[in-house]
Formats: C-alpha cells, structure tokens, sequence
C-alpha cells in the first residue's frame, strides 16, 4: 500500500523564491496535517484539513506560508517569497476520522533549505 | 491547549526493559494518548494507543493511570534499532473551536549502547 508521499524530497531555492511543497495522502484519508521540524523547535503542526476544509492555521508562521487542498488526493504549502529562516523539514500526514484520536501516517519529508 | 512534558533524552542498553514517561496534566476527557517513533530522516512512526489502564501490542505497552495525568511508554528489550525519538501525543482543543489539534511535545530521544 502506498503511504503519504511528499515531493520533492529535498528543496534548495535562493531566498526571495517561491517554494511549492506537495503531499498526496493515503486514499481514503479525510484529515491532512502539515508539520514543519527543526532542531530549536521540534515538531510543530502548521495547518490541518478535515474533509479537504484548513480547520485550524493558526500554526502558520505568517502571510509568507498558504496551504491549498483542492481534493481529496493532493495538497499544497506554499511559502513565497521564502527567507533562510524557513530552512527545516516539512512533513505531511494523514489520517482517517478528525483530529488525533486515530494514528496518523506521515511521508518521508521535504528538506527545505534557503539559501 | 494540552501540554506533554517528556525527559529530553535517555541512555539504555541492549536487552534492557525502557520505561518513558509523559505528564499531561491538563488531558481533557476526550483525549487519548498516542505515541510515535522517529528515526533520522523519516516521519514520525505510529507505536501505540491508549484511552486508560494498559494497552499492550507486539511493539510496547502503554500504562495509564486512572487519573490519565502521565503515561509511560514500556518497550521491553530494547535493540539497537530502537534508538529514536519517541513522542507523547495528546489532542487538544483547536483555537478555532470544537476540533482537537494534535500536540507533539518535545520528544525523548533514546540511545540504545550496545
């Protein structure tokens, strides 16, 4: 079975470009969570869709970051114009009913570095 | 919103039975207690879940208090492979209102010395 997959794997962009992250979740799942890691701050959750609706973005750092999930299959984090300071590993999940009470899937991540 | 405290690291060694312990203090009712595994360069892993009292699976067991205030991570003779982070997950009310919002805390990174 195919799980969440994420691309690209790894991102290298001068600062001031736009950075488009994709993730296509496990079919059947109606919850999509979008996490940014870094070493000083962990694992933080930015944004999460229920039913392809954002519920709660209040993780989003700033205007910079937008988030899209147009279907079911796929969605997008955008960050533009993109700052050395948004270098981190992006991570994608998904998860079937709302909220935590069943397991979410991660992908692998992207590698996010601005330059 | 639901906060996870977790010691930041731990040493064991191989064979050895580990024991990581989560303080959630502020749980609501309906909240439930779901742990994951990370190794370097991949998402976190899906180990085990619980509601209160014990759960145990072929990775770990998970044991709840009946105050549901902490719970402890059990992996029983652990490997080498088992060196990660493992974090506490406990839902929390969204800002927004009404949906529960995944917290992970900070982890516990686990080194297993041969």
């Amino acid at each position: 079975d195919a799980g969440v997959i994420q691309s690209p794997r790894h991102e290298v962009t001068e600062m001031g470009q736009e950075v488009t992250l994709r993730c296509k979740p496990i079919s059947g799942h109606n919850s999509l969570f979008w996490y940014r890691q870094t070493m000083m701050r962990g694992l933080e959750l930015l944004i999460y869709f229920n039913n392809n609706v954002p519920i709660d973005d209040s993780g989003m750092p700033e205007d910079r970051f937008s988030a899209k999930m147009p279907n079911a299959s796929f969605s997008t984090l955008k960050i533009q114009p993109s700052e050395p300071r948004d270098s981190a590993v992006y991570f994608c999940a998904s998860s079937t009913g709302q909220g935590l009470n069943q397991p979410q899937h991660f992908g692998d991540g992207t590698r996010l570095s601005i330059l | 919103l639901a906060k996870t405290t977790q010691p930041i690291s731990m040493d064991s060694y191989e064979g050895q039975e580990v024991n990581i312990t989560c303080s959630h203090n502020n749980i609501a009712t309906n909240d439930y207690i779901t742990w994951y595994q990370q190794f370097p360069s991949q998402g976190p892993r899906f180990i085990i879940q619980g509601y209160k009292t014990k759960v145990t699976n072929e990775v770990a067991s998970l044991f709840i208090p009946a105050d549901r205030k902490s719970s402890t991570l059990s992996l029983p003779r652990v490997s080498l492979s088992d060196t990660a982070v493992y974090y506490c997950l406990v839902g929390s009310a969204s800002a927004s209102g009404g949906s529960y919002i995944p917290t992970f805390g900070r982890g516990t990174s686990l080194i297993v010395h041969p």
